[in-house]
């Protein structure tokens, strides 16, 4: 079974302040992807990507930048994190662009 | 940009039942078609998928896909209680694995 871990699993974070989240993927997946979930509703694409060194904007990457260094590490930066950023976030990882994705735990944040 | 529907919102169904989830979309250049379950507080898991039109059936569950009708769905056999969960269906476009997902329907199925 493929393997997503993020960390933190929750966090509380301040208005205006910055917040990281970290995804890790032990599956050698080419494909990272960040979601996050509102409740009681689907998946929203953040940002993606396909390759070590290079992003792509998903469908609501506004108040978002991602980092990936390399092929397993894929982080979320919100750097003035926003009441609106409250949700779960998923991180995901496939093996090509039409592979299931797999998906981490979740990070449960909360802005404040 | 992709627009993703799914109807009922909610379902609640007695045990044994066949159930059955719809799911709608408005690109007819989409590829690839997925259901994920989510059990209340974990990850969402792929359940199912099909790449072109017809019929897909693995154990208790069965996927349809029409692309003329921009429209496919999720059939379960003998519902169990284990199946109470939200049904996310997503669609990819396939050039970059980009999903886009509904907003689920929540399945409670009653022992």
């Amino acid at each position: 079974e493929a393997a997503v871990t993020q960390s933190p699993r929750s966090k509380v974070a301040v208005t205006g302040g910055k917040v990281t989240l970290s995804c890790h993927q032990t599956n050698n997946h080419d494909y990272m992807y960040w979601y996050r979930q509102d409740t009681g509703h689907g998946l929203r694409l953040i940002h993606y990507s396909y390759v070590a060194d290079s992003t792509e904007k998903g469908d609501i990457p506004d108040g978002y930048k991602a980092s990936r260094p390399s092929q397993e590490n894929f982080s979320l930066i919100l750097e003035l994190a926003s009441l609106s950023q409250t949700a779960v976030y998923f991180c995901a990882s496939s093996d090509n662009n039409y592979a299931e994705q797999f998906f981490g735990p979740g990070t449960r944040l909360t802005v404040l | 940009q992709q627009n993703v529907q799914q109807s009922p919102e909610s379902l609640i169904v007695p045990e044994g039942a066949r159930t059955s989830l719809n799911c709608t979309f408005s690109d007819s250049a989409s590829q690839y078609f997925w259901w994920y379950r989510q059990h209340s507080g974990k990850a969402p898991k792929a359940l199912m998928s099909i790449f072109s039109n017809g019929e897909k059936e693995e154990g208790r569950f069965t996927i349809h896909l029409n692309k003329a009708s921009l429209h496919f769905s999720l059939h379960i056999r003998d519902s169990q209680p284990s199946d109470s969960a939200l049904y996310l269906c997503a669609v990819s476009m396939g050039n970059t694995g980009k999903l886009t997902f509904g907003d689920g329907t929540v399945l409670t199925v009653k022992p």
